[in-house]
């Protein structure tokens, strides 16, 4: 009963280095989204995964990269980290049903990033 | 663009006491809008969802109201306990797949 799981919890880094978060569910969704927080604001997303083998750019796509692996995973990758990347990040997954009856988004607990 | 909007960003209450959380957004062309539940240190957890045909859904203490002519939606809050301190966001969903969202209000219900 894990529902999403996100690796790793917290993570710090040096500007300029690259790391990869990884998202796994394990409820068959269709849909998988990555977000980022940041003090003050809403949560605003980075890109989101309609279905396996789709990726689209969202709010917020610079300095990101993202694989939708398969169904369950979908990971997102900073090439060359920035301070301004400091930030929570969440990822986020949901069965968009059809005819227009939308599910709730399920999230996990997050990735606490510092960059240096 | 659609703009989410959450007043007040803090609110601090009485236990017991009934209690409202206010959420406007500019654009009225909705699919649904969502109240979630964020915990310190933890991710969200959903709490109710409108669809854009619903004027209201209930959990439990919890009651959601939706008017989209007004732009508005509340969530209503019955009997507060020290339980349901987190911060309380709010998001609509105009266009597929994304969903736009309030900076929320952190709600302390003090004992």
């Amino acid at each position: 009963n894990a529902g999403v799981t996100q690796t790793p919890k917290f993570q710090v880094l040096k500007t300029g280095q690259s790391m990869t978060l990884q998202c796994a569910q394990d409820m068959n969704h269709n849909s998988m989204y990555w977000y980022r927080q940041d003090p003050g604001m809403g949560l605003r997303l980075i890109y989101y995964s309609a279905s396996e083998g789709t990726t689209d750019k969202g709010e917020v796509p610079n300095g990101y990269n993202v694989s939708r692996l398969n169904k369950r995973e979908f990971s997102l990758r900073l090439e060359s980290a920035a301070p301004s990347q400091t930030s929570v990040y969440f990822c986020a997954s949901s069965e968009e049903a059809a005819g227009r009856i939308y599910q709730p988004q399920h999230f996990g607990d997050g990735t606490r990033l510092s960059i240096l | 663009k659609q703009e989410v909007t959450q007043i007040p960003a803090a609110l601090s209450v009485p236990e017991g006491e009934n209690l409202v959380l206010n959420c406007s957004f500019t654009d009225s062309a909705i699919y649904n809008l969502q109240w979630f539940r964020q915990d310190p240190g933890k991710g969200l957890t959903s709490l109710l969802l409108i669809q854009s045909s619903q004027r209201e859904q209930t959990s439990g203490r919890l009651n959601a109201s939706l008017d989209k002519s007004s732009g508005r939606s509340t969530l209503y809050i019955a009997a507060s306990q020290p339980g349901d301190s987190a911060t309380y966001l709010c998001a609509v969903k105009n266009s597929n797949y994304q969903l736009i969202w309030g900076a929320g209000t952190k709600l302390i219900i003090k004992p």
